[in-house]
């Protein structure tokens, strides 16, 4: 079993759709919870980061934590073809951080 | 600009030929990290630098070696590459692991043939 655990996709939604895209953990010791976006041919760049459970919320975008079941979340909104691109979820505690594989996401226009 | 900068963007080479990734940050970040990119697994993470002379090995090390010299450089280097480490290589910094996100560069394509 992975450490994390992410579903690949693709997941393909029409514009203005509320996306919702997860993550489960099994390392109950993770403290910082974040998303990263990548687009094709680029790095990843930081979308969100969060610390412990809890919600929190950057315009069109929520991020979720349930450390009680090991599981991430984050929401789109009214989402733009502009957000396709593939979301990685990652935690870490000390020097330790895991990534999920990616769920590759597309908004049709 | 802060910028974590790699290169070459793309690199094709043939078995046993040595090769080295060169990564750059200009935030004056202590922690630098390597990871590989592979479908379905995800990035792993091959090496890490606390500070100078500090390096560690990550999850998948072998066959990698790496220096941090100065503080804003941090090299990946293959003494010997083979076609299992063909794949999208990412450098990362920050300003200290577990308490900050990372910032990545725009990845290196290696192929090994």
């Amino acid at each position: 079993q992975k450490e994390v655990e992410q579903d690949p996709g693709p997941l393909s939604v029409p514009e203005g759709a509320i996306v919702s895209l997860n993550c489960t953990y099994s390392n109950s010791a993770f403290q910082y919870f974040m998303w990263y976006r990548q687009y094709s041919r680029k790095g990843p760049e930081l979308l969100m980061y969060t610390y412990s459970s809890g919600n929190k919320e950057d315009g069109r975008f929520t991020a979720q934590v349930d450390k009680s079941s090991k599981y991430i979340s984050l929401f789109i909104r009214d989402s733009q073809p502009s957000d396709s691109a593939t979301y990685l979820c990652a935690m870490s505690v000390g020097t330790e951080m895991r990534f999920g594989a990616g769920t590759r996401l597309t908004v049709k226009p | 600009e802060a910028q974590v900068t790699q290169n070459p963007r793309y690199l094709i080479t043939v078995t046993g030929k040595k090769l080295t990734v060169t990564c750059s940050q200009n935030m004056n970040h202590e922690y630098m990290s390597w990871y590989r990119q592979d479908p379905g697994l995800g990035l792993r993470q091959i090496y890490y630098s606390m500070n100078v002379e500090v390096t560690d090995k990550g999850d998948v090390p072998e066959g990698y070696k790496v220096s941090r010299k100065e503080k804003r450089n941090f090299p990946l280097i293959l003494e010997s590459p083979s076609p299992n480490q063909t794949s999208l290589y990412f450098c990362a910094s920050s300003p200290g692991i577990g308490t900050s996100p990372l910032h990545f560069g725009n990845g290196t394509r290696l192929t090994v043939t």
